[in-house]
C-alpha cells in the first residue's frame, strides 16, 4: 500500500496569514494515463470530509480560490493564501493511483 | 445534487455483525464507485472497500478481507456495508462516499456517517 506522509501534523495560524501543508507519498502518484491521482480533503469538526482539490491542483466546485494545490511525483503541497476562521479542521491528502486508496494522517489546523 | 443518507447509530456486542445502509437521495448510486471509509475515535480515515454498482464489482482492503461485504440495490439506490466478527476495535464512524461520474473524481460526495459502537 502507498503510505502518505503529511507535515506538519498540526498548525496554528493567525487569520489572514498563509498556511502550507506538505504531503509525500511513498511512491509516485503519476499514472500511465498521464494523470496524477492526489486529492485534498478538509474535515471540519463533527462533519464528514469534504473534497477541496482533485488531481493535484483542480479546485472542486464551490471551493474558494484561496485554496491551491501543487506538486508532482512524490511531493505535493496544499496552500491556503489567507486563512479564515471557517478553515479550521483536519486536512487529509489521499492517493488513488492504486488500490487501496490511502490517506495521510491528517494535519490539524486551528486559529491563533 | 446527490445526497447520501446513512442509517442511524448502532450498538453491537463483540462477535456480532452490523449492516449500515447508504441511500442516494435525489439521484442514483452513480456509474462509478461507492466506497466505505471508517474513522475510529480521534483517528484518521481508513478505506474499507468499494462497489461499482453498475457492474456489481467489489474490492476490499486487505485489513477487512473476509469480514466485510459491500452490496448495492440499484432499484432503491441504496448501498450496504456488512461487517462481521466485531471487536471493540471496530468502534468507529463509518462513511459511505460516492465518486463523481464526470469527470471521474473519487470520494466526492459523502454520507453523514454512522457511529457503530461495539461494547459488551
Amino acid at each position: 500500500d502507498t503510505v502518505m506522509t503529511q507535515t506538519p501534523l498540526s498548525l496554528s495560524v493567525t487569520p489572514g496569514q498563509p498556511a502550507s501543508i506538505s504531503c509525500k507519498p511513498s511512491q509516485s502518484l503519476l499514472h500511465s494515463d498521464g494523470k496524477t491521482y492526489l486529492y485534498w480533503y478538509l474535515q471540519k469538526p463533527g462533519q464528514p470530509p469534504q473534497l477541496l482539490i482533485y488531481e493535484v491542483s483542480n479546485r472542486f466546485s464551490g471551493v474558494p480560490d484561496r485554496f491551491s494545490g501543487s506538486g508532482s511525483g512524490t511531493e505535493f503541497t496544499l496552500k491556503i493564501s489567507r486563512v479564515e476562521a471557517e478553515d479550521v479542521g483536519v486536512y487529509y491528502c489521499m492517493q488513488s493511483v492504486q488500490l487501496p486508496p490511502t490517506f495521510g494522517p491528517g494535519t490539524k489546523v486551528d486559529i491563533k | 445534487q446527490v445526497q447520501l443518507v446513512q442509517s442511524g447509530a448502532e450498538v453491537k456486542k463483540p462477535g456480532s455483525s452490523v449492516k449500515v445502509s447508504c441511500k442516494a437521495s435525489g439521484g442514483t448510486l452513480g456509474s462509478n464507485s461507492l466506497n466505505w471509509v471508517r474513522q475510529a475515535p480521534g483517528q484518521g480515515l481508513e478505506w474499507m472497500g468499494r462497489i461499482i454498482p453498475m457492474l456489481g464489482v467489489t474490492n476490499y482492503a486487505q485489513n477487512f478481507q473476509g469480514r466485510v461485504t459491500i452490496t448495492a440495490d440499484k432499484s432503491t439506490s441504496t448501498a450496504y456495508m456488512d461487517l462481521s466478527s466485531l471487536t471493540s476495535g471496530d468502534t468507529a464512524v463509518y462513511y459511505c462516499a460516492r465518486d463523481q461520474d464526470m469527470p471521474v473524481v473519487p470520494l466526492t460526495y459523502w454520507g453523514q456517517g454512522t457511529l457503530v459502537t461495539v461494547a459488551s
